[in-house]
């Protein structure tokens, strides 16, 4: 079946420093992948996202590639902030699937001044 | 700009006792609803979801039922709660675009 596997956290950076999130999955056919974050005391609100392979999904400075070769769309930025601090979820979602999510378990990130 | 309302955001409930956990939508007409709870350690399942009024499809066998009286209305409930549904229950909703949540209920099942 379809599935999404994330690195467990939580994630522990300084400011500044550079960020990967992994996040592999396991689906038949051609996917949408997608990254939503979840600030302290609020809902999930879309990161990023990206519909076909090689496609780069970006946005407030985190990015993600989707690799077909490797069935991943790791997160990354290159310089965290304290307000990066939240829970970080990979989803995907399959064509004509009524955009029906299945979600990794998620990662949290705490990042310190 | 699409939004939706869950509440009460936290509830703790003895087990054994109904639930009636509500969510509103705005900001767009006829949308898919879905229903996802969080167990401890565990990633969002997709619990239900409904393209229509009174249309609700269950994705897991579990203990609890949903319903859609209005368009815009998505209501997850339980007869007699139990331990296992302690978790932290989100909605969601999807127009033309990709799925939107309200802030989560996190239910603890005394």
């Amino acid at each position: 079946g379809n599935s999404v596997t994330q690195m467990e956290g939580p994630v522990t950076l300084s400011e500044e420093a550079f960020l990967t999130i992994n996040c592999t999955y396991t689906a038949t056919g051609y996917p949408s992948l997608f990254w939503y974050v979840q600030y302290p005391g609020e809902g999930l609100q879309l990161l990023l996202k990206a519909t076909k392979a090689d496609d780069k999904g970006s946005n407030k400075g985190f990015e993600a590639t989707y690799r077909k070769e490797t069935t991943s769309f790791h997160l990354e930025k290159g310089s965290v902030q304290v307000s990066d601090s939240a829970v970080y979820f990979c989803a995907l979602s399959k064509p004509g699937g009524y955009n029906k999510l299945i979600f990794g378990a998620g990662t949290r990130l705490a990042v310190h001044p | 700009s699409q939004t939706i309302h869950q509440w009460p955001a936290t509830l703790v409930q003895p087990v054994g006792s109904p639930l009636s956990l509500e969510c509103t939508v705005e900001g767009t007409s006829n949308p898919n609803l879905y229903w996802y709870r969080q167990a401890a350690g565990r990633g969002l399942q997709l619990l239900f979801y409904s393209v229509g009024i009174g249309q609700i499809s269950s994705e897991v066998p579990q203990n609890l039922s949903a319903s859609r009286p209005q368009d815009r209305q998505f209501i997850l409930s339980s007869k007699k709660l139990l331990l296992s549904d302690s978790g932290f229950y989100l909605c969601g909703g999807a127009g033309l675009d990709e799925q939107f949540f309200g802030p989560g209920t996190r239910l603890t099942v005394l």
